[in-house]
């Protein structure tokens, strides 16, 4: 059974701050992984998605990067904002179903 | 374009009575659908998905059912609801292949 694991699950940066979010993930056999931000009380807002065949992904100030053999992506976001504030959700869909596996995501806050 | 529509946004009920929510998808035609459930400070829990009309695959087994009575419709019920069933629901869509997902905005759910 998959699992996706996201660290750390909170993080306070200064306004201008470059940042990384990691998501781990147990088995390397996906179709591909999407990063996505929720607002408080919101829905999901897709940000990038890697196709299992790519390396990274780039949107803006965002970028994401995909290991598939080690079972890591990261999400780095440039010249952080406090617009920037949000929930980060990594998820991943196995080959086998066509479902998203979800970490429990990383609570972002951007100080101006 | 494509768009998800979900209702309703909120939505307080007692223990014990009936739940139906509805999700829509336009523009697009033979979608993967889905429905999560997001409890408070915790990740997104797939609860059922489905690959066509009257095609559901069930996740988690508890009081909550699935239907899919149109290509594009999406509906989650209950006849019973527990105090358990409180919590943040979330329809999604992707296309056949499962290339991407799509969130409607939510809906909150409190059982009193």
């Amino acid at each position: 059974k998959q699992e996706v694991t996201q660290i750390p699950a909170a993080l306070s940066v200064p306004e201008g701050e470059n940042l990384v979010l990691n998501c781990s993930f147990t088995d390397s056999a996906i179709y591909n992984l999407q990063w996505f931000r929720q607002d408080p009380g919101k829905g999901l807002t897709s940000l990038l998605l890697i196709q299992s065949s790519q390396r990274e992904q780039t949107s803006g100030r965002l970028n994401a990067s995909l290991d598939k053999s080690s079972g890591r992506s990261t999400l780095y976001i440039a010249a952080s904002q406090p617009g920037d504030s949000a929930t980060y959700l990594c998820a991943v869909m196995d080959t086998g179903r066509r479902a998203l596996t979800f970490g429990s995501g990383t609570r972002l806050q951007v100080q101006p | 374009s494509q768009t998800i529509h979900q209702w309703p946004a909120t939505l307080v009920q007692p223990v014990g009575s009936p739940l139906s929510l509805e999700c829509t998808v336009e523009g697009t035609s033979n979608p993967n659908l889905y429905w999560y459930r997001q409890a408070a400070g915790r990740g997104l829990q797939l609860l059922f998905y489905s690959v066509g009309i009257g095609q559901i695959s069930s996740e988690v087994p508890q009081n909550l059912s699935a239907s899919r009575p149109q290509d594009r419709q999406f509906i989650l019920s209950s006849k019973k609801l527990l105090l358990s069933d409180s919590g943040f629901y979330l329809c999604a869509w992707s296309a056949r292949g499962g290339y991407g997902y799509t969130f409607g905005s939510g809906t909150r759910l409190t059982v009193v």
